[in-house]
């Protein structure tokens, strides 16, 4: 079974506009953490946001925030007034406490587009 | 270093032969993992290295693949052999503190072509 799953391969957003990529996860562990990574057309992984799974405040940062319903097991990224540059692939990921490895086990991604 | 550097950033091989791959994890980090990703797709976990300790090598897709770290630091990523389907970007990543709420910081990737 797929860790995480991410169900969306494509989306597109106008600019200023919000939008929401949505990510499910399965896991029994009781202690795990939750990522979103950003990665450009340049490549690099640039790390969004953490949610950890005993946080009981969805977790923010500047225009990102993570809607964390883990009764469902999702952690949707949302951003606020979407601009060009955030215009990218998107990658949900777990890390999970009883993985001696600590592996960060990721999504298939969602790639945005942002509309001017 | 202030980053995870990787080199080459670009390699083109002929099919069959050997390539080695680098990774100069940050500074003193001492978790570092190895991942794969082909076009369009996401990140495939190779390997970890975490100190002193066995790697998990349990993402290795072939015995073709093997990684090393020497001194716990540098490490090589090392295909035999290569083929077609190995052609992907290798991504190393390095972790100063292992645990669920810890993310890595990730290199710019080495884009292997196989041709």
């Amino acid at each position: 079974a797929q860790k995480i799953t991410q169900t969306q391969p494509g989306m597109f957003v106008q600019e200023k506009e919000a939008v929401t990529l949505d990510c499910t996860y399965d896991t029994s562990d009781q202690s795990y953490g939750l990522f979103w990574y950003k990665q450009p057309s340049s490549g690099e992984m640039i790390f969004l946001i953490y949610q950890g799974s005993y946080d009981e405040q969805n977790a923010t940062e500047g225009r990102y925030s993570l809607n964390f319903q883990k009764a469902r097991k999702s952690a949707n990224l949302v951003i606020s007034a979407s601009q060009l540059g955030d215009s990218a692939m998107y990658f949900c990921a777990m890390r999970e406490a009883m993985d001696s490895s600590y592996k960060l086990i990721f999504g298939s991604g969602t790639r945005l587009l942002v509309r001017p | 270093g202030a980053g995870v550097s990787q080199s080459p950033s670009n390699k083109v091989t002929e099919k069959g032969k050997d390539v080695e791959l680098r990774c100069d994890p940050i500074s003193g980090h001492t978790a570092l993992y190895w991942y794969r990703q082909s076009l369009g797709q996401g990140l495939e976990f190779l390997i970890y290295f975490q100190g002193n300790s066995a790697p998990d090598k349990s993402g290795l897709p072939s015995d073709r693949f093997s990684a090393e770290r020497t001194g716990g630091s540098v490490s090589t990523l090392t295909i035999q052999r290569t083929q077609q389907e190995d052609s992907a970007v290798y991504l190393c990543a390095s972790s100063l503190v292992v645990g669920p709420a810890y993310g890595y910081t990730f290199g710019s990737g080495t884009r292997l072509t196989v041709v």
